[in-house]
């Protein structure tokens, strides 16, 4: 059980173009889910948090205009990058977490690899 | 503020035994994880401690010290295939993870 899925897994895109990814949990309720952000050699970087229906919190440093997140069901999340530029080439990683365990654990997607050329 | 430390590489042979340490700085504490992550993979979660004292599951254990702020994950018995990033991470009074910058296993044959 747990099981995340992310889509697209990796996508090619021109500069100036936005790109929709998106995370569902499939086999569980996730009410809250959140945006990583990874370059090669570096740690995870948390983007922001979601919960369903309200809207997403950010990190400091995180442009929400650009990161456009919509948590709209209990299973689906999106993180829109709007107007790409070739510096947000990046490993997107989305996680979700179920209020049915006490451990709070994260369970991750396998991650979007974006390149934007 | 808030911080988790962890060496940035490690390098053991195979069959070994390697201990990871971490330790960290949180506004609160609500437990650690330790996460495996291969390169161009997602994390997968290895184990949660909340309690002091060693949790231990098939050649992997983990070990907390709240009184210390300080976590190792023991892996025994090391294969290839544990070459990986080891990602510790702290749950903080708010339940948000704070990420260490992750430990970056090297397994000589």
């Amino acid at each position: 059980g747990a099981v995340v899925s992310q889509h697209p897994s990796w996508v090619i895109c021109k500069s100036g173009t936005s790109v929709k990814i998106e995370c569902r949990s499939l086999d569980f309720q996730a009410t809250t889910m959140f945006w990583y952000r990874q370059f090669p050699k570096q740690s995870l970087m948390l983007m922001a948090t979601s919960n369903e229906g309200s809207k997403a919190t950010y990190e400091q440093g995180v442009e929400k205009d650009k990161f456009l997140i919509n948590h709209a069901s209990l299973t689906l999340s999106t993180l829109t990058v709007t107007s790409a530029h070739p510096e947000d080439s990046s490993f997107y990683i989305c996680s979700a977490r179920g209020e049915r365990e006490a451990s709070y654990e994260q369970y991750f997607g396998p991650g979007t690899r974006l390149t934007v050329t | 503020g808030q911080n988790i430390d962890q060496p940035t590489e490690m390098t053991a042979t195979e069959g070994a035994i390697v201990q990871i340490n971490c330790t960290y700085q949180t506004s609160g504490f609500n437990g650690l994880f330790w996460y495996q992550q291969h390169a161009g993979e997602a994390p997968t979660f290895l184990s949660y401690n909340v309690l002091d004292g060693l949790e231990e599951k098939g050649r992997f254990s983990s070990f907390l010290s709240r009184s210390k702020g300080y976590s190792y994950l023991l892996l025994k018995e090391l294969q290839m295939k544990d070459s990986a990033s080891y990602l510790c991470a702290a749950l903080d009074s708010n339940y948000q993870l704070i990420w260490g910058a992750g430990t970056k296993l090297i397994i000589k044959p």
